[in-house]
């Protein structure tokens, strides 16, 4: 099972920002938190990743709060073509799943013009 | 493009025949990922290889199996095809066996 719970579907105006949060209340010292997100049927696409500190890069921010257990995915302006289900993924990197992906349901962003 | 090429993009077979899909990943990538998509059961792990062996397992049937070549190309065999084996199977590659994962386009197999 999924160790994250995120909205099942959130909306957003095209060229504002969309703030996709995501709860990981058990997460352990060891966890990453990583998003992708899947554009129709397309091969999830990798965003951005984190341990404990807040990343950006030039897709998206990642906020991490000071306990971890919860994190938010920001894209700055969102566009149409940002429309995707959005998933966030806590794992052990070293750990004995060696590093395989457990995908939730996600949340889908519509975002409209 | 994340880099990883997966063949063929679409397949359409029947019940009991058998296929291989085929994944080549990204240039210095050394594990290979396969996961299943289907509509009920979203997206789900079925086997980790790294550098020819493999690593992990997860939610794989015995009806398929898979390989990482010398080349580091990969294939997914799926044999007794059922047609609750349409999905999209897509293949994801990483630099080490714990790194980010890269993932290809996919291949939608249909069994009718």
């Amino acid at each position: 099972d999924a160790k994250t719970t995120q909205p099942p579907s959130m909306d957003c105006a095209e060229g504002r920002a969309a703030n996709l949060p995501c709860n990981h209340s058990t997460i352990s010292g060891n966890e990453y938190v990583y998003w992708y997100r899947q554009i129709h049927s397309q091969g999830p696409q990798y965003i951005i990743h984190g341990l404990k500190n807040n990343e950006t890069n030039e897709m998206a921010s990642l906020i991490i709060t000071e306990d971890r257990k919860s994190s938010t995915l920001i894209l700055p302006h969102a566009t149409l073509r940002d429309t995707a289900v959005y998933y966030c993924i806590v794992i052990d990197r070293y750990g004995g799943s060696q590093g395989n992906l457990i995908f939730g349901k996600g949340t889908k962003l519509s975002v409209k013009p | 493009d994340s880099g990883v090429t997966q063949t063929p993009k679409h397949l359409i077979t029947a019940t009991g025949q058998r296929v291989t899909l085929r994944c080549s990943p990204r240039s210095g990538d050394l594990s290979v990922y396969w996961y299943q998509q289907s509509l009920d059961q979203g997206l789900q792990f079925l086997i980790q290889y790294y550098n020819g062996e493999e690593r992990a397992k997860g939610n794989i049937l015995e009806r398929f199996s898979a390989q990482q070549f010398p080349d580091l190309h990969s294939e997914l065999n799926l044999s007794s095809l059922e047609l609750g084996d349409s999905a999209l199977y897509f293949c994801a590659s990483s630099v080490g066996g714990e790194d980010t994962q890269y993932f290809g386009p996919g291949t939608r197999l249909t069994v009718l």
